[in-house]
């Protein structure tokens, strides 16, 4: 079966560095996500991965291992605004995205 | 500039009860998706369409169907809804259905069964 997991609660702290670790088994890949969904809205784009390595956006940052079947998004300078579930997915072999529960991380001042 | 929109916001249905819950995207997007989002759960997947006249089912089609008549619109319909159909439903578009292509969503319909 295919299978996305992520932790399903982080706390950090305002001004802060937290890395949200994502495992994924998927019958094939073709890129991973991640995606940003504060409470009782929609979900948003943050990054696309689909070569090894690190991509870097600003403040967010995440990185492939397509050989591990591992992601992970890094925040840094973390702000109050930051506090949401991070969501990561997989695109499979039939180009559908397989979702992870998603992580939520609370930011303390 | 609108992106994509849901109605309703939120529902409460009785069981058995027919339910069209409808999407509309002004992107011109050719691929539209259909989620449902529970507690504890990833996105589940129920419908897709690639393009205008075409749908596909997701993980979890059963008891919903959808119809791409246009480009723009993407209805779901539940027949005749049951509890366990209570969920947050998300619809979303991407330029294309490839591999590359961020999904953008819609604000979603709460949607109680009882």
């Amino acid at each position: 079966g295919q299978n996305i997991d992520q932790p399903t609660e982080m706390t950090a702290t305002e001004g802060a560095i937290v890395q949200i670790n994502c495992t994924y088994q998927t019958s094939g890949f073709n890129g991973l996500f991640w995606y940003q969904q504060h409470a009782g809205e929609a979900p948003t784009f943050l990054s696309y991965n689909v070569l090894d390595g690190l991509e870097e956006k600003g403040r967010f940052s995440s990185f492939l291992s397509r050989s591990k079947g591992y992601s992970y998004l890094l925040l840094k300078e973390l702000q109050m605004k930051d506090s949401a579930s991070y969501l990561c997915a997989v695109k499979d072999s039939n180009y559908q995205l397989i979702w992870g529960a998603g992580t939520k991380l609370i930011i303390k001042p | 500039i609108a992106g994509i929109t849901q109605a309703p916001t939120s529902q409460i249905l009785a069981a058995g009860r027919r339910m069209t819950l409808r999407c509309t995207q002004d992107m011109r997007h050719n691929a539209m998706y259909w989620y449902r989002q529970d507690l504890g759960l990833g996105l589940r997947l129920i419908h897709y369409s690639n393009t205008a006249g075409t749908t596909g089912k997701g993980e979890v089609p059963d008891g919903y169907s959808v119809s791409r008549a246009n480009t723009d619109d993407f209805p779901l319909t539940l027949a005749s809804a049951v509890p366990s159909q209570t969920s947050v439903y998300f619809c979303a578009s991407s330029e294309q259905g490839g591999a590359n292509n961020e999904q953008f969503f819609g604000p979603g319909t709460r949607l109680t069964v009882l």
